[in-house]
């Protein structure tokens, strides 16, 4: 099956600084990658997500860009806040609905 | 539009007790799954369902059976409760494969 690596694990950065979380996958038939933030108590949010015919993808603050001959894939965030702090998980899939998650990186922006 | 609902919150098993987790979602979603979230591990597949009376294994099946008999319901039923059992339980929803997944806010299970 899938197997999808995340790192870091934890992530400290200062406010209005840049975060990034990496992670790769095994799959090279893998066609869908989400990130979810899930904050504590509650499920996970999709905050974005790209899919394999598409190498950047950016909404405000918030950018994934994917590399499909290195199986690899990046959350990239913008001008951090104190509201970011959370856990932040990548999934991929192929074409058949099973999430396969990266373990997750829990962010702390430092105010 | 209360999406994904999950009941209840919380629960404490001994163990070989049985019990059912309830899903609902009221958006008409085809496709509904749960999922186990331990430490460290992420989330991993359960059972899914990708219509009403159509279920199948994710990644971690044993211990668990489901059912779907409507469109919005999804239970979620542990037979004989074991420790290993204790997580923290989510069940997830779509209308299409590869769409966006809305979960619910999680059962904490804990299996003594």
């Amino acid at each position: 099956g899938e197997n999808v690596e995340q790192h870091p694990s934890t992530l400290s950065v200062q406010e209005g600084d840049s975060a990034v979380i990496k992670c790769t996958y095994s799959d090279s038939a893998s066609n869908y990658f989400p990130w979810y933030k899930q904050e504590l108590g509650k499920g996970p949010q999709l905050i974005i997500d790209i899919r394999s015919n598409v190498g950047e993808k950016k909404d405000q603050r918030i950018a994934v860009t994917l590399n499909k001959t290195a199986k690899h894939f990046s959350l990239h965030i913008t001008e951090t806040q104190p509201e970011d702090s959370a856990v932040y998980f990548c999934a991929a899939s192929k074409y058949d609905y099973k999430l396969s998650f990266g373990a997750g990186t829990t962010v702390t922006v430092r105010a | 539009n209360a999406g994904v609902t999950q009941t209840p919150k919380f629960q404490v098993l001994k163990t070989g007790q049985s019990m059912t987790l309830q899903c609902a979602q009221d958006m008409n979603h085809e496709y509904m799954s749960w999922y186990r979230q331990d430490p460290g591990m992420g989330l991993r597949l359960i059972h899914y369902s990708v219509g009403a009376g159509i279920t199948d294994q994710g990644e971690v099946p044993n211990g668990y059976n489901v059912s779907r008999s409507t469109t919005e319901d999804f239970p979620l039923r542990l037979l004989s409760a074991a420790p290993s059992q204790t997580s923290v339980y989510f069940c997830a929803s779509s209308y299409d494969t590869n769409q966006p997944q809305h979960f619910g806010d999680g059962t904490r299970l804990s299996i003594l």
